[in-house]
């Protein structure tokens, strides 16, 4: 069975970093991309960026280019996401996703992020 | 960048209807269109993808269809479990995965 289980809930204060992760099993790690989607309270949902386990190959929505870091290690069949200074505005529910062809097959079930002094 | 919206933001039906939802883009994407339903505090479920494939365990009552700007997600006869919000997303504007604005479907 197909699963991506992400780390827990996270409360930080503004300027903190942080990496939440998400990990990858019942599938070939290396061999599909993986994805991070951002939802804000009470709001849609945005593409933040994927990275490809295998070559360990990088995009970023331009929205979040330089705002977040994107990696994997995929002898552990882990990708991650994370913040070098986290601000108020980065609180939000975060979820990890399989790409297959033309689709988003598989999610976890999110990392909700609160950032508040 | 390729902008999704989504018609209606706000839908308001009964069991028993049957409801339409529309994507347009901003530019053509082929079939390279995705649904996806949210329920309250639960990750999106896949729908539907390459605008009409149903997605394996997906009640038969959903169906998608278009191509190029304008797509729908049709669902035939509305369940009590079909109250969510659904959102469209194009793959083919790589890496660039833009999401509509969602779609919350409540009842009447």
């Amino acid at each position: 069975e197909v699963q991506l289980v992400q780390s827990g809930a996270e409360v930080k204060k503004p300027g903190e970093s942080l990496k939440i992760s998400c990990k990858g099993s019942g599938y070939s790690f290396t061999s599909y991309w993986i994805g991070w989607v951002r939802q804000m309270p009470g709001k849609g949902l945005e593409w933040m960026g994927i990275i490809y386990p295998g070559d360990s190959d990088t995009r970023y929505s331009p929205s979040f280019q330089g705002q977040v870091t994107i990696s994997a290690d995929k002898s552990i069949s882990t990708a991650y996401l994370q913040w070098s200074s986290l601000k108020a505005s980065d609180t939000a529910m975060y979820y990890c996703v399989r790409r297959l062809n033309g689709c988003f097959d598989y999610w976890g079930q999110g990392t909700l992020v609160t950032v508040s002094s | 960048d390729i902008q999704l919206t989504q018609s209606p933001s706000f839908l308001s039906a009964s069991v028993g209807d049957r409801v339409t939802i529309t994507c347009r883009a901003s530019q053509g994407i082929s079939s390279y269109l995705a649904w996806y339903q949210q329920k309250p505090g639960k990750a999106p479920k896949l729908l539907i993808y390459a605008a009409s494939t149903l997605q394996s365990g997906v009640p038969s009552r959903f169906s998608g269809s278009g191509s190029g700007t304008e797509f729908t997600l049709t669902i035939s006869s509305l369940q009590p479990e079909d109250f969510a919000t659904y959102y469209c997303q194009q793959l083919n504007s790589y890496p660039l995965y833009t999401f509509g604005q969602g779609t919350k479907l409540e009842i009447k």
